[in-house]
């Protein structure tokens, strides 16, 4: 069982909006804005679309936007385009102790 | 190019042990803290362990605490993790990641490099 609970699936046409929910609790997300976001499509490294909860690295789409509130944090990709399609992981700091939290990942198909 | 190269992956019995290597080229290695993540074939992504840029701090997942190490030689922009006792549920692809973003953004990754655990 993962620490950070993601839905197992979402899905969409070209051109629509998703939003990829990622929950945890108050002593990882709820408690810092460390809240990152990976893309991995079949055989890849994963690729870090998110940071520091909405922040998006140089060079990835502002298709992709980031939020979080309370204990929960969510990936929107808007405008989906086939080459979205892959999974998708959220992943919070979660204090010295435990340090680092994946969620268990979103599948995300285009349809 | 900004590049992680991980090698030192294969087939080991349990209870035996193993070393990974992540050579790291095209940014300055010795300025940020470094991970190991893993995933399981067909599973999702776990973190293993983490190390600060100068080897000062170190943390481990609470599955690996105890029988793996991480360390790094800055002079060689190499990352290790040292593997002992392996489990069969040890299982995985095994990735090093930088954190030159801050903490948990893993913005550069490794092509990956399997370790298989049977007998």
């Amino acid at each position: 069982q993962s620490a950070l609970t993601q839905p197992a699936s979402v899905s969409g046409s070209p051109g629509q909006s998703i939003t990829i929910s990622c929950t945890g609790t108050s002593s990882d997300v709820g408690s810092y804005n460390l809240v990152s976001w990976y893309q991995q499509h079949p055989g890849k490294a994963p690729k870090l679309m998110i940071y520091e909860v909405s922040k998006r690295p140089s060079g990835v789409s502002n298709r992709f936007s980031g939020s979080k509130s309370g204990n929960t944090a969510s990936l929107t990709i808007s405008g989906l385009q086939a080459e979205d399609e892959a999974d998708y992981y959220c992943c919070s700091y979660a204090g010295s102790s435990t340090y680092v939290v994946f969620g268990g990942g979103t599948k995300l198909t285009v349809l | 190019q900004v590049q992680l190269v991980e090698s030192g992956g294969g087939v080991v019995q349990p209870g035996r042990s193993l070393r990974l290597s992540c050579a790291a080229s095209g940014f300055t290695f010795s300025s940020y803290g470094m991970h190991w993540v893993r995933q399981a074939p067909g599973k999702g992504l776990e973190w293993v362990a983490v190390i600060w840029y100068d080897g000062s701090n170190k943390y481990y997942a609470d599955s690996v605490k105890g029988r793996f190490t991480i360390s790094r030689d800055n002079s060689k922009n190499t990352l290790y993790l040292q593997m002992n006792s392996l489990r069969a549920e040890d299982t995985a692809v095994y990735y090093c990641a930088s954190s030159s973003l801050g903490i948990g953004a893993f913005d550069i990754w490794g092509q990956g490099t399997m370790v298989t655990v049977s007998s």
